[in-house]
């Protein structure tokens, strides 16, 4: 178990271009999360995903972004015509859900830095 | 909706002083209750959780107590040290809910 892996760990891009994150969770979890984190506050969440099935989405996920867990394994997080107001830190999590349990610890990896320019 | 308050950074300490950090939360249902650390160039971790009221959570010196009556969570550690250094973040997640409510984070610095 080498803990939950995100690629690439920062990224520089101009404005209006696409980007897309990876995130490969715990190889065992069934859930996986996506979070935006902007300087000086506390993680947002964006999406989450129970095995392949998007099963949540935050208002903060407007129309540009889109997230994607195809075989609920590994997934990925686009986003179109970058704004500079997307630049943030963005972080995966994941977790394993099991009946019987109200309460799920998520494990998070090291985030993905966006810098729109 | 759910909502955390952090009391607000950044703390500086000597070592073996003291900690309190305040979280209060509100919440519609009965949350689950979590402090996450950060330390510099790494993820978040885990710390130490409660799932239900009067519950202590406890981890590496660090304790909180899930506290109904007053909506609070605050964590503390009776002797700080250098390597306690980081941001520490309070976040919740209501019951049939997935999704981790974050405070805005508090930063320590704990000198020598």
């Amino acid at each position: 178990d080498t803990g939950v892996s995100q690629n690439p760990r920062h990224k520089i891009t101009k404005r209006g271009q696409n980007v897309t994150f990876r995130c490969d969770p715990i190889s065992e979890h069934n859930r996986l999360y996506w979070y935006r984190q902007t300087l000086g506050q506390g993680p947002e969440f964006l999406t989450y995903f129970q095995n392949e099935a998007q099963l949540e989405k935050s208002r903060l996920l407007s129309d540009r972004f889109s997230a994607e867990r195809p075989k609920g394994s590994f997934s990925t997080l686009e986003i179109q015509r970058t704004e500079q107001g997307d630049s943030a830190m963005y972080l995966c999590a994941s977790s394993l859900a099991s009946s019987g349990v109200s309460s799920y610890e998520q494990y998070f990896g090291p985030g993905t830095r966006l810098t729109v320019t | 909706g759910n909502s955390v308050t952090q009391m607000e950074g950044p703390v500086t300490l000597s070592e073996e002083a003291f900690l309190t950090i305040n979280c209060t939360y509100t919440a519609t249902g009965y949350p689950s209750l979590f402090w996450y650390v950060q330390y510099p160039g790494e993820g978040l971790q885990l710390l130490l959780k409660a799932t239900k009221a009067d519950d202590k959570g406890s981890n590496k010196g660090f304790e909180a107590t899930y506290r109904k009556e007053t909506t609070s969570f605050h964590l503390e550690k009776g002797s700080v040290q250098v390597s306690d250094s980081a941001v520490y973040f309070c976040a919740l997640s209501e019951r049939g809910a997935q999704k981790l409510v974050f405070g805005q984070g508090t930063r320590l610095t704990i000198n020598p």
